[in-house]
């Protein structure tokens, strides 16, 4: 079945620093979410992404959908204290009834 | 907008007891779905379902869990006999799906910490 790995599982920055997660599927996606949980929550929606390179950027926040179309990336700019939580891609094959494969995870811990 | 409700929030018990979650969705969803999210991993889907219909159990283990979804609004999810790895936090998601369109945003509840000593 399909697989999606996010590297790294965990991330300390300073707060000002930058940080990137990566989200790499074994299959091909017809379109990826992005979603935030913070500790002891629910995760939340963050954006999607349906095109083949696709970029969108949210304030600090810029995603990336790859060319193929298996792999994505979150990179926040100049993290702040809010930034904490676990970055959760989600990706789903073709057709609206195809489920949602959630990837890993990467924890983002941020300290003044 | 309320958002997905579920119940309870906490539930302790002794594997091979019996447990059920209920869930609310957004007002309109047509999409309900149930996960499973262990400590430390990302949700996993247990069940899918298109008003009141199953779209897809395929990770559903099926000789311990249920699920049903009366009418096409609210929703249970039954596990009996429970085990010890069961213990996880059972979200409950709804969407709106428009056919033929892009995958709609999922809105999760609270979820259920469930404890199996």
């Amino acid at each position: 079945g399909q697989q999606v790995m996010q590297i790294p599982q965990y991330q300390h920055v300073q707060e000002g620093e930058d940080f990137t997660t990566y989200c790499n599927s074994s299959t091909t996606l017809s379109n990826i979410q992005w979603y935030k949980q913070r500790p002891g929550g629910h995760p939340v929606f963050l954006i999607q992404l349906v095109k083949s390179g696709e970029v969108k950027k949210q304030k600090r926040l810029t995603f990336q959908f790859g060319e193929a179309k298996k792999n994505s990336s979150l990179h926040i700019t100049a993290t702040q204290t809010t930034d904490v939580g676990t970055y959760f891609c989600a990706g789903s094959g073709a057709g609206t009834a195809s489920k949602l494969t959630f990837g890993t995870g990467t924890r983002l811990q941020v300290t003044l | 907008e309320a958002g997905v409700a579920q119940s309870p929030r906490y539930k302790i018990i002794e594997k091979r007891q019996s447990v059920a979650f209920w869930c609310n969705p957004i007002s309109g969803h047509a999409t309900l779905y149930w996960y499973q999210q262990i400590l430390g991993q990302g949700p996993k889907l247990l069940i899918q379902f298109q008003n009141n219909g199953v779209v897809d159990d395929s990770q559903l283990p099926k000789d311990r869990f249920s699920a049903e979804r009366l009418k096409g609004v609210d929703s249970t999810l039954k596990i009996q006999p429970a085990k010890l790895e069961d213990s996880a936090v059972y979200l409950c998601a709804s969407s709106l799906v428009a056919a033929g369109g892009p995958r709609k945003t999922q809105y999760f509840g609270p979820g259920t910490r469930l404890l199996v000593l």
